[in-house]
């Protein structure tokens, strides 16, 4: 496609149930983004990787959390464990260039823990 | 630690009117800063991107500025109309090195209305 595609967009999930999102980055964009958005807040930064290089984490609220980017591609955000306080829509984003340009980001994955 | 702050937080203007919306930054090392606007239940949508090296750039009825040694940029928004109401969010991207990588950091936004 021609966006940063994210799924699904929307997941309710039971609290202690593990859960996976999926960012499809644009099409030979080398940076992923990952962010958090709760209800009325701003973006909190989860992760971010580029290229080959070992991805910044810093962002990440706890060890429940993990994510990967297989091949230089696809992204897959894990929450183990979900708790309420997970409840939020969590946005992807990508950009080219060593991550310089201009960054796109997807229609957000809203996550509802119950 | 870089800080991005939006001034005011939220915004309401009648139709037609230009205004200005506000970022900061605390540290003026930034490689590039970018505009995007969020409308309710949705994504970000990318408006204008500055590089450091630039004063501003114009888009359509947007131009945004950017005074790297003061950290300050803005939004210009002429003859607003009632589809301009949006979250609109500016975001900075620091140098790489010295702990910092290619991560965006984002203002809380400033919510605009514009009334018919």
């Amino acid at each position: 496609g021609a966006g940063v595609s994210q799924s699904p967009s929307n997941k309710v999930t039971e609290k202690g149930k593990d859960v996976e999102l999926r960012c499809d980055p644009i099409s030979g964009h080398t940076a992923l983004y990952w962010y958090r958005q709760s209800l009325g807040q701003g973006l909190e930064f989860l992760i971010y990787f580029q290229g080959n290089s070992a991805p910044d984490k810093s962002g990440l609220p706890s060890d429940r959390f993990s994510a990967e980017r297989t091949g230089g591609s696809v992204s897959t955000l894990t929450i183990q464990r979900t708790q309420q306080e997970d409840s939020a829509v969590y946005l992807c984003a990508s950009s080219s260039g060593q991550g310089l340009t201009e960054a796109f980001f997807g229609q957000g994955t809203r996550l509802t823990v119950v | 630690k870089q800080e991005v702050t939006q001034i005011p937080a939220a915004l309401s203007v009648p139709e037609g009117e230009n205004l200005v919306l506000n970022c900061s930054f605390t540290d003026s090392a930034i490689y590039n800063l970018q505009w995007f606007r969020q409308d309710p239940g949705k994504g970000l949508t990318s408006l204008l991107l500055i590089q450091s090296s630039q004063r501003e750039q114009t888009s359509g009825r947007l131009n945004a500025s950017l005074d790297k040694s003061s950290g300050r940029s803005t939004l210009y928004i002429a003859a607003s109309q009632p589809g301009d109401s949006a979250t609109y969010l500016c975001a900075v991207r620091q140098y790489f090195g010295s702990g910092n990588t290619g991560k965006l950091i984002f203002g809380q936004g400033t919510t605009l209305q514009v009334k018919p």
